[in-house]
């Protein structure tokens, strides 16, 4: 079983849609960060959020962290393709150490 | 600055060999980590590796071993090739873990 569940894992909507993404974990993590990764290369990070309810904005992207800190939210508005790719939430605990979730291949048509 | 980079992109290994993955850190970062990505599992955390001793390690056989060197150089070693051994692999360097690079991988295919 994943520590942190992600949902959807697809998701295929047209430009200029919305979207959310979840990630969800019966387990408290000290700070969850969340990733794009693209075709042929290693996940980039996009932000980190450590307090729980902490809200963080990069441009047309919003993350939540839950109150408990067990679970987050990426929210899109007005997809583009270059929003195109997989995005992976992880969630580090005690021993430093990373814990990803099965990540949400996201496809935006033009 | 220079990211991380991965050598070989692409590899082809049959059952039974071994393999060793190499990848240069972003000079100055201290830690280095390994994940093996799949279809199936997702990203999953292999070991990681500060100052060149192992700090932690996850669910994996023995078969699977890492090394880190002094030149912002490291290894990762998978012994005794199984199918279910093909996959992304990938390192990450960081200053402190809570800001990871990734590197673009290494994929492996074992026949």
């Amino acid at each position: 079983t994943q520590l942190l569940e992600q949902s959807p894992q697809f998701l295929s909507i047209q430009e200029g849609e919305n979207l959310t993404v979840y990630c969800n974990s019966s387990s408290v993590f000290s700070s969850l960060q969340w990733y794009r990764q693209e075709p042929g290369e290693g996940p980039v990070l996009l932000v980190t959020v450590v307090t729980g309810g902490e809200v963080k904005k990069l441009k047309r992207l919003t993350f939540q962290f839950g109150d408990a800190r067990k679970d987050s939210s990426l929210h899109i508005t007005a997809a583009q393709p270059g929003d195109t790719g997989l995005y992976l939430c992880a969630g580090i605990q005690g021993a430093q150490k990373l814990v990803f979730g099965q990540g949400t291949r996201l496809t935006i048509n033009p | 600055k220079a990211g991380v980079t991965q050598t070989p992109r692409y590899l082809i290994k049959t059952r039974g060999q071994q393999v060793t993955l190499s990848c240069s850190s972003i000079s100055g970062h201290r830690s280095v980590s390994w994940y093996q990505q799949t279809p199936g599992q997702g990203l999953q955390f292999l070991f990681e590796y500060f100052s060149e001793t192992q700090r932690n390690k996850g669910n994996f056989p023995g078969r699977f071993s890492g090394r880190q060197f002094s030149n912002s150089r490291s290894e990762m070693n998978v012994s005794t090739l199984e199918l279910g051994d093909s996959a992304l692999y990938l390192c990450a360097s960081s200053w402190y873990q809570e800001t990871q690079y990734f590197g673009p991988g290494t994929r492996l295919l074992v026949l």
